[in-house]
């Protein structure tokens, strides 16, 4: 199975921040990796498929980039309603796999 | 746009199976463009894959689940179903059916299953 190591873990940061997630493939998936938001009790919300292509009435500030084994998900201006926890999908091959999650929050 | 609601008990005794169904509205689950899919969340942990189906019944199971899960469809009612057998306290977790079309777009509310006697 193909392993998904997020980085970092965790990471505080104040409103009208620019943050950055990592997400590390063990092998090569092309740009077949997707981006989730989840805030607490609730499922999570597609944000970015394809590596880079935003998902409908998402904000723009959410953007993603990479292909091959590394990728990145950059949020430009933290709003109050970003405090969550994220997480990195491959759909490249069976098993799918999920990163252990990047929680963010309020510094 | 497509709805998806889990129901099932939520409590199940060790060693038992655990059933859940997903029920589809706002579309068919007969639909070419979607996968539909299981995914869990053990409380205060990670998102895990537990297994995807296509309409016409092919099925794609985690590896690490594989000996115990089945995943199957009932076009009739627009509905898919999970079962996982001989369950432990380790398969307690909130469980998710998702729609796959460009990976999981949409989920339902997802359903908190607890293992215990």
């Amino acid at each position: 199975a193909i392993q998904m190591t997020q980085s970092p873990s965790s990471l505080s940061a104040s409103v009208g921040d620019r943050v950055t997630i990592t997400c590390r493939a063990s092998q090569g998936i092309r740009n077949d990796l997707g981006w989730y938001q989840q805030k607490p009790g609730k499922a999570p919300k597609l944000l970015i498929y394809a590596a880079s292509s935003l998902q409908s009435g998402v904000p723009s500030r959410f953007s993603g980039s990479g292909s091959g084994t590394d990728f990145t998900l950059t949020i430009s201006s933290l709003q109050p309603e970003d405090f969550a926890t994220y997480y990195c999908l491959q759909d490249y091959n069976y098993p799918q796999t999920f990163g252990q999650g990047t929680k963010v929050e309020i510094k | 746009q497509l709805q998806l609601q889990e129901s099932g008990p939520g409590l199940v005794k060790p060693s038992e199976t655990l059933s859940l169904t997903c029920t589809v509205s706002g579309g068919s689950i007969s639909s070419s463009s979607y996968y539909w899919g299981w995914i869990r969340q053990p409380p205060g942990k990670g998102l895990e894959w537990i297994g995807s189906i296509y309409y016409s019944g092919s099925t794609y199971y985690n590896p690490s689940l594989k000996s115990r899960v089945t995943i199957s469809v009932d076009t009739s009612k627009n509905q898919f179903s999970l079962k996982l057998s001989s369950v432990t306290a380790a398969d307690t977790a909130v469980y998710y059916c998702a729609s796959d079309s460009t990976l999981f777009d949409y989920w339902g509310q997802g359903t908190l299953v607890t293992v215990s006697s």
